[in-house]
This record gives C-alpha cells, structure tokens and sequence, in this order.
C-alpha cells in the first residue's frame, strides 16, 4: 500500500510564478516530513523538511506546509525558476528506535517554462 | 564533503549472474541507507546500518540479497542469483546520527540492468 502520494505526476509552471507541489499521507505514525528534488541521472537532494508539531517551515524561496488533520503538505516554490525543472519527492519518517528510513512518494515532474 | 560515492555507475549482466555494488558514504556519517527505485516510483528502503551493524531489514530484501559494511566505513550490496525483477536504480545514502530533519544524502545510484 502506497502510504505516500503523490498524486500529480507533472506539473507545468511559468517562470516566475508559484510552484505548489502536493503530497497526502496515510499513516499517521509519521512524524517528519521531507521533500527531495532529483535530475536525470543523480540522486535525490534533501530540500526542505519539517516537524509533525509545526505547520509551516520557509528557507528562501521554498516552503513547506503541513496540515495533519487532512494528511496533507505541500511545497511552494515561489517565484519558479527554470532550474527548479526536477522531480520532487516528498517522504516521511516514523521514527523508530534506531533509523530513519524514508518512505517516498512516486514523485512529481516539475517544469518551468521561460 | 566529497559526497556519497557509488560505483560501478551502471550494470548490465545476465539473469543468474551475481552482482555487488559499493557505496562510499561521507566520512563522518555513522549512518547508512540502501534504497531501491524503479521506473515511475519513488526509493522505496531496502536496508540501513548504524556503523558496522546492520539495524533493519526491508521485506523487499530477500534471501538472494546481502549487504555489508565492514569497520563502519563503505558498504557492499551483492545479489546472488539475478532476475529481471532486479532491474532498478539502487540508491546509497547517509547521514549523522542527529536530527531526521537534517535528511539523508544521496549517491548518484547504480542502474543494474538484467537481461
């Protein structure tokens, strides 16, 4: 069972403009929240992540918001930027007695266009 | 910080054959995490070490699969007996021993393809 969704495969945004990615969770173990951005051909690198005991967390030009009542977060990418053009993967972490594995979403392909 | 390195970067081999792929994690990083990805998914965990000891097994990883990582340093991942099933981009990644918001740094991976 997909505990992670990511249930919009692409999304195309204009220079400039907002990027939302979004991202629906199942289980409610989950206490962390991570998104990654990867390009063709190299591995996924960490964005930005945040705490089930906030609601919101910014660093520059990416936020990321999380609703626990509804299961949901989403990034704003704000304003977009062709180099922002990736996949981005959300995942979550059940912490444990030991690691922190992720648990990854199937993805979504962001394009911004000129 | 050099970064996680893997190698080889891609594999081709033949249904049966064995294969074993390296990862070099940043130095300092007592942690390390082996993934799996296939076409149009997401890395789904596979295994994960907290310095020499290897602390959790995925399902996923059945008894063709073994992994390593001798003095606490790089690690080893082979697969005995390949099937086309095996065919995805598997993926090292590592990290401290601190916070799960600081992330996990990840290798470019290694495209195993079975023919």
């Amino acid at each position: 069972d997909q505990q992670v969704k990511q249930n919009s495969p692409s999304l195309s945004v204009q220079e400039g403009r907002i990027s939302i990615l979004n991202c629906d969770y199942t289980n409610s173990m989950f206490d962390y929240f991570l998104w990654y951005k990867k390009y063709p051909a190299e591995g996924p690198t960490f964005l930005i992540s945040i705490s089930s005991i906030k609601d919101k967390n910014e660093d520059g030009r990416f936020t990321v918001f999380l609703n626990k009542s509804a299961k949901h977060l989403s990034l704003h990418i704000v304003p977009s930027q062709p180099g922002d053009s990736a996949v981005y993967f959300c995942a979550a972490i059940v912490p444990t007695g030991g690691g922190n594995k992720l648990t990854f979403g199937t993805g979504t392909q962001l394009k911004v266009e000129l | 910080d050099t970064g996680v390195s893997q190698n080889p970067r891609h594999k081709i081999t033949k249904r049966g054959q064995n294969v074993t792929f390296r990862c070099d994690p940043i130095s300092e990083h007592n942690r390390l995490y082996w993934y799996r990805q296939t076409l149009g998914q997401g890395p789904e965990f596979l295994t994960y070490f907290q310095n020499e000891a290897q602390l959790e097994k995925s399902r996923l990883l059945s008894d063709r699969f073994s992994a390593e990582r001798p003095k606490g340093s790089f690690s080893t991942l082979e697969i005995q007996r390949t099937e086309q099933g095996d065919s995805a981009m598997y993926l090292c990644a590592s990290s401290l021993e601190t916070s799960p918001l600081n992330g996990q740094h990840f290798g470019d991976g290694t495209r195993l393809s079975i023919l």
